[in-house]
């Protein structure tokens, strides 16, 4: 079947304007994962959500950063007055199963943003 | 937290070697440790995985070992093909519990020179 997708794939964004990125995870796929991956670093987790609840928003880099996934499947993450600190690559990740069992994460293609 | 170290940061080979790529943790609570390839532009997939209550793990020509006393794991690709190059990103967290966030190293850029 289809595998984790992401739009856009690029955006470029002006500094102080909001963006959103969308994640489509695997159909039926309970855990939601965003992570934010710099140039050279290892993804970095920003927040998790288990069906419709956002259950660790702990690596949310600031208020600016909002995420929301209101009927347990779709995702958005919302970057508001964005900053050229925020250049980076989202990627969205799914589990099939809650944490508390086993499950790959399963990660989308990300979104490159670009904040001039 | 959990704190994740991965070396070496880059790694070249000759194709046909072998390449280790180690990385060691910090929180005693984890208990599971993927290891991701990610091709240039290309989302992270997973490769091989370990649980805490396993010491080796193998598949085809990689596997990737764990000891829990020292905290470090490391993953080992036998007879490279330059398809490997790539880069690879160790990972840890715990299972059990509702924190399933992965930890990830900094990642190491493997080259393998035909």
């Amino acid at each position: 079947g289809a595998g984790v997708s992401q739009s856009p794939r690029y955006k470029v964004a002006k500094r102080g304007q909001d963006v959103a990125l969308r994640c489509d995870p695997i159909s039926g796929h309970v855990s939601l994962f965003w992570y934010q991956q710099a140039l050279g670093q290892g993804p970095e987790f920003l927040t998790y959500f288990q069906n419709e609840a956002q259950l660790d928003k702990s690596g949310l880099p600031s208020d600016r950063f909002f995420a929301e996934r209101p009927e347990g499947s779709v995702s958005t993450l919302k970057i508001q007055r964005t900053q050229q600190e925020d250049s980076a690559v989202y990627l969205c990740a799914s589990t099939l199963v809650p944490t508390s069992g086993s499950g790959e994460q399963f990660f989308g293609p990300g979104t490159r943003l670009t904040v001039l | 937290g959990e704190n994740v170290e991965q070396h070496p940061s880059t790694l070249s080979v000759q194709e046909g070697d072998s390449a280790v790529i180690k990385c060691t943790y910090s929180d005693s609570a984890s208990n599971y440790f993927p290891w991701y390839k990610q091709e240039l532009g290309k989302r992270p997939q997973l490769i091989i995985d370990i649980r805490s209550n396993v010491g080796e793990k193998k598949d085809q020509r990689i596997a990737v070992t764990l000891n829990k006393t020292a905290k470090h794991f490391s993953l080992h690709i036998t007879e490279t093909q330059p398809e490997d190059s790539a880069v690879y990103f160790c990972a840890a967290s715990r299972r059990g519990s509702t924190l399933g966030r992965l930890y990830f190293g900094r990642g190491t850029q493997l080259t393998v020179w035909p």
